[in-house]
């Protein structure tokens, strides 16, 4: 069963638009993360997002890129003003702390495609 | 860095047990081993994690060595649906995962 659904599946975009990427996970997780995946490459970690707050980020994550939690349930990515280089596979995961976790659940993934 | 090696890539025949290793000659007292798997573009699936005692659950079975320094993932009865891209990696619980390059695990008929 889905427990992290992401939206949309695929998006294609200008070079220079600003995209928003959505995770809808379920209501009582408290650690998110986003991953890329470009196409042929390796998943890398982007950031990770913890009671409303980035807790931690990677090179990649430069200020392009934002998270945010607008609603209490939508977890979104927004990259400002994509570039070439930001064609990939982008991922949301989640975590939740309570006994007998036992690791990330991932979304299905968004294609972004800049053109 | 992803603090792992694994094989590049390996080959198992369908229904055979498919043994894929990893080492972590470096990993630290609260690092866990966690097992994910890749098939084509999907999301990366959890399969499986252990800290020093042998885990199984209904997809896999670890088994980690005394010393902790590296691990085995077992599928007792490989499928062609079992064909991904599998990850070992070690992180404390509740951290970040680093990905590296994993295996490809190539099912024959």
């Amino acid at each position: 069963e889905p427990e992290v659904t992401q939206t949309p599946s695929h998006q294609v975009t200008q070079m220079g638009q600003e995209v928003i990427l959505r995770c809808v996970p379920i209501s009582n997780h408290l650690y998110f993360y986003w991953y890329r995946q470009i196409l042929g490459q390796k998943v890398e970690f982007l950031v990770s997002f913890y009671n409303n707050e980035i807790s931690e980020k990677s090179e990649i994550f430069d200020d392009q890129f934002s998270v945010e939690r607008p609603d209490g349930s939508n977890f979104t990515l927004k990259i400002r003003s994509t570039k070439l280089e930001d064609s990939a596979m982008y991922f949301c995961a989640r975590i939740v702390v309570q006994a007998g976790d036992y690791g990330y659940t991932f979304g299905s993934g968004t294609r972004l495609t800049v053109v | 860095d992803a603090k792992t090696t694994q094989p590049p890539s390996m080959d198992c025949a369908e229904g055979r047990a498919a043994n894929l290793p990893c080492n972590h000659s470096t990993i630290s007292g609260n690092e866990y081993v966690y097992w994910y798997r890749q098939i084509h573009s999907q999301g990366p699936q959890y399969i499986i994690h252990g800290l020093k005692n042998n885990e199984t659950n209904e997809m896999a079975s670890l088994i980690i060595t005394e010393d902790r320094k590296s691990s085995t993932l077992i599928l007792p009865h490989a499928t062609l649906r079992d064909t991904a891209v599998y990850y070992c990696i070690v992180s404390p619980r509740d951290d970040k995962i680093i990905f590296g390059k994993g295996t490809r695990l190539h099912i024959l008929p």
